[in-house]
């Protein structure tokens, strides 16, 4: 079954402070997986998408990472700020179709001042 | 990238009543899809609204519950027909330029509470 987790559900960190959100996928095949931010009442945005062939992408104080053999994506964000409160969701894409995305149920981050 | 915009924003409504939902995109995109993302939740995807034919249901999703148009290559509208405290939800629009695309953007989202 195509699925997609992520880990820890909420994380609460102080300003300037480092973090690492987690996602294992068992989508298969597969063709890419993109990290969005949604800040609450809005639409997710599109930080990083990544395909087989890549292990790490930057987007400013965002860096994923992809494991494509263990299935594994990180995203680890750099000094923290208020602005980064919000939650962020990996979604995975198969290889085919039209719309073939599988949604993980996103990890809340909190960042206090 | 692409520019999505959603009335109304958010609403409240009573139940057994209807609410359209509108998705206005500033370019013309190939494909067009509505999400609900219910509290807590990740989102799911309702439908994919094609342009000229009608829309293509997920699973657990009907027309009778969810009709969608799509006259347009920017527009779209989902309604949520006959609604209960259920259908509470966000509702969200999305857009990738089609085939090969790596790319999808969403809307700002609708959020629907039924009392």
């Amino acid at each position: 079954k195509n699925q997609v987790e992520q880990s820890p559900q909420s994380l609460i960190i102080l300003e300037g402070k480092n973090c690492t959100l987690q996602c294992n996928y068992t989508v298969s095949p597969f063709s890419n997986l993109r990290w969005y931010k949604q800040d609450t009442g809005r639409g997710p945005v599109s930080l990083t998408i990544m395909t087989f062939s890549e292990n790490t992408k930057s987007n400013g104080r965002y860096t994923a990472t992809l494991d494509a053999d263990t299935k594994q994506s990180s995203l680890h964000i750099t000094a923290s700020q208020l602005s980064d409160s919000a939650s962020y969701i990996c979604v995975v894409s198969l290889e085919t179709g039209a719309n073939n995305l599988f949604f993980g149920t996103g990890t809340r981050l909190t960042v206090i001042p | 990238s692409a520019v999505i915009s959603q009335k109304p924003s958010r609403d409240i409504c009573q139940r057994g009543t209807s609410l359209t939902i509108q998705c206005q995109v500033d370019s013309q995109v190939t494909m067009m899809f509505w999400y609900r993302q219910q509290p807590g939740q990740s989102l799911t995807l309702i439908a994919t609204a094609n342009q000229g034919s009608e829309a293509t249901y997920e699973s657990g999703f009907v027309i009778d519950k969810f009709p969608i148009s799509r006259p347009n290559l920017t527009f779209s509208t989902l309604t949520v027909s006959n609604m209960s405290p259920e259908d509470s939800s966000i509702y969200l629009c999305s857009v990738d330029w089609g085939w090969g695309s790596d790319e999808q953007f969403f809307g700002p989202g609708t959020r629907l509470t039924v009392l």
